[in-house]
């Protein structure tokens, strides 16, 4: 049970590229996020997917897209990347427990925009 | 909208001795859910307790306990018997019980542990 697994670990792109952030959990969670973290910030929720299907803008969605391919997997795509979007990138899933949600989180993207 | 404030950027403690982290929230709800996340240099988020806005009893996770004020919208993290394990970045957050499951999340205090 290797929880929420992101690839790449790191990626250095240069502005106006395109690239893809992969995100798969194998915990059967319904619900999955991807936030972006930034220095003497707390994560901003990018979009959020609440099932296989569906995909919802949370409080920065601009320059992004998301895909959820399966239960497993969520994608976030970076269409033209600008410098603005260089941060920490991260994926969680959470699953409801009788009145309790909980979000568990993958291990992070560094993503460089030059 | 939701916002949640750590007003402490940075913290210190000795090894085995007590801390406590700072956390405030504004909202016009009455039913949410107040999180306290570790981030060690790794960068994974790991959930250390959680807490439901109607419970009036403070929650515990071992060393970890919070000190829940509803009425003063405060929600603080104290750490007992610090370990040097300890030493991370803790974000405090907060989830609406009506708007799905987004969490928003305070800037974050680094905890550093000394020796």
């Amino acid at each position: 049970n290797a929880g929420v697994t992101q690839t790449p670990k790191f990626q250095v792109l240069k502005t106006g590229q395109s690239m893809t952030l992969q995100c798969a959990q194998d915990m059967n969670h319904n619900s999955m996020y991807w936030y972006r973290q930034d220095p003497g910030m707390g994560l901003r929720l990018i979009y959020y997917s609440a099932s296989e299907g569906t995909t919802d803008k949370g409080e920065v969605p601009n320059g992004y897209n998301v895909s959820r391919l399966n239960k497993r997997e969520f994608s976030l795509r970076l269409e033209s990347a600008a410098p603005s979007q260089t941060s920490v990138y991260f994926c969680a899933s959470s699953v409801r427990q009788g009145n309790q949600e909980t979000q568990y989180f993958g291990p992070g993207t560094r993503l460089l925009v030059l | 909208a939701q916002t949640v404030t750590q007003s402490q950027p940075e913290m210190s403690v000795q090894e085995a001795e007590t801390v406590t982290l700072s956390c405030t929230y504004d909202t016009s709800e009455s039913d949410y859910y107040l999180f306290w996340y570790k981030q060690p240099p790794s960068r994974q988020m790991i959930l250390v307790i959680r807490q439901e806005a109607y419970k009036q009893q403070n929650a515990t996770e071992n060393r970890f306990s919070v000190n829940f004020q509803k009425a003063a919208k405060s929600f603080s993290l104290k750490i007992s018997d610090s370990q040097l394990g300890d030493a991370a970045m803790y974000f405090c957050a907060y989830r609406s019980h009506n708007a799905g499951n987004m969490l928003t999340f305070g800037g974050g205090t680094r905890l550093m542990v000394k020796p």
